[in-house]
């Protein structure tokens, strides 16, 4: 079985402080998919990254980077200098492929605000 | 990018009623889309994986002959929530995989919130 966890709830920051959302996953096959979505109040899930369980590269994109950890398995998510419009949950999930459970696994999600 | 469309995007309804929610892929043909389901503050819990000209896979819980899917097409899947009561308010989202597609793609639909009275 697949499992991911988001042990922070809630974050508060104050805007341009640095912030790092936990993700740290379960899963016993070798083949696996880590995704990062936000979720703004409006509902809709806006898709961040995907990242493939055979490429441990560290990607950044813009403001925003992702650290991925096999040995830890992490899969952690930093915000540099937030902004008020950063605020949202964000949902760190997984999909196993080679199971055929394609679905998405999702952790419990992180509700981040940032303070003007 | 994919497009994946709700409809309704909310809808209020009186207990003992039937709603039904479509998901399409609009600019794209999905053999599977995916229903979640998300409780106020909480995380997106899959119901079932919806599989084009058959019988949709129904996750532990999940009442089948409550919450009735169909994917008729490689472009749409419903899901009807039959005589919904107050417990069965929730957001509720779809997901589409492409055919052709590779990665573990998936294109989430714009959720539909549903409040029973």
């Amino acid at each position: 079985a697949q499992k991911v966890t988001q042990a922070q709830t809630e974050i508060s920051v104050v805007e341009k402080e640095d912030v790092t959302l936990d993700c740290v996953y379960e899963t016993r096959d070798t083949t696996y998919y880590l995704f990062w979505y936000k979720q703004p109040p409006s509902g809709e899930l806006v898709f961040l990254i995907r990242r493939n369980s055979f490429d441990e590269q560290n990607e950044i994109s813009g403001r925003y980077s992702w650290n991925f950890q096999k040995s830890t398995s992490s899969f952690n998510f930093t915000i540099t200098a937030s902004q008020v419009v950063d605020s949202a949950v964000y949902f760190c999930a997984l999909s196993v492929p080679d199971t055929g459970r394609r679905a998405l696994t999702f952790g419990s999600g992180t509700r981040l605000q940032v303070q003007p | 990018g994919a497009v994946v469309s709700q409809h309704p995007s909310r809808v209020i309804c009186k207990s003992g009623t039937s709603v039904k929610i479509e998901c399409r892929s609009l600019d794209f043909q999905a053999t599977t889309m995916f229903w979640y389901r998300q409780f106020p503050k909480k995380s997106l819990m899959l119901m079932a994986t919806s599989n084009e000209g058959s019988k949709a896979t129904y996750e532990q819980g999940v009442e089948k002959d409550k919450f009735l899917i169909n994917h008729a097409s490689l472009t749409l899947s419903t899901l009807t929530v039959t005589s919904a009561h107050p417990e069965d308010s929730s957001f509720y989202i779809c997901s589409a995989r492409p055919l052709a597609g590779g990665k573990d793609t998936q294109y989430f639909g714009p959720g539909t919130r549903l409040t029973v009275l």
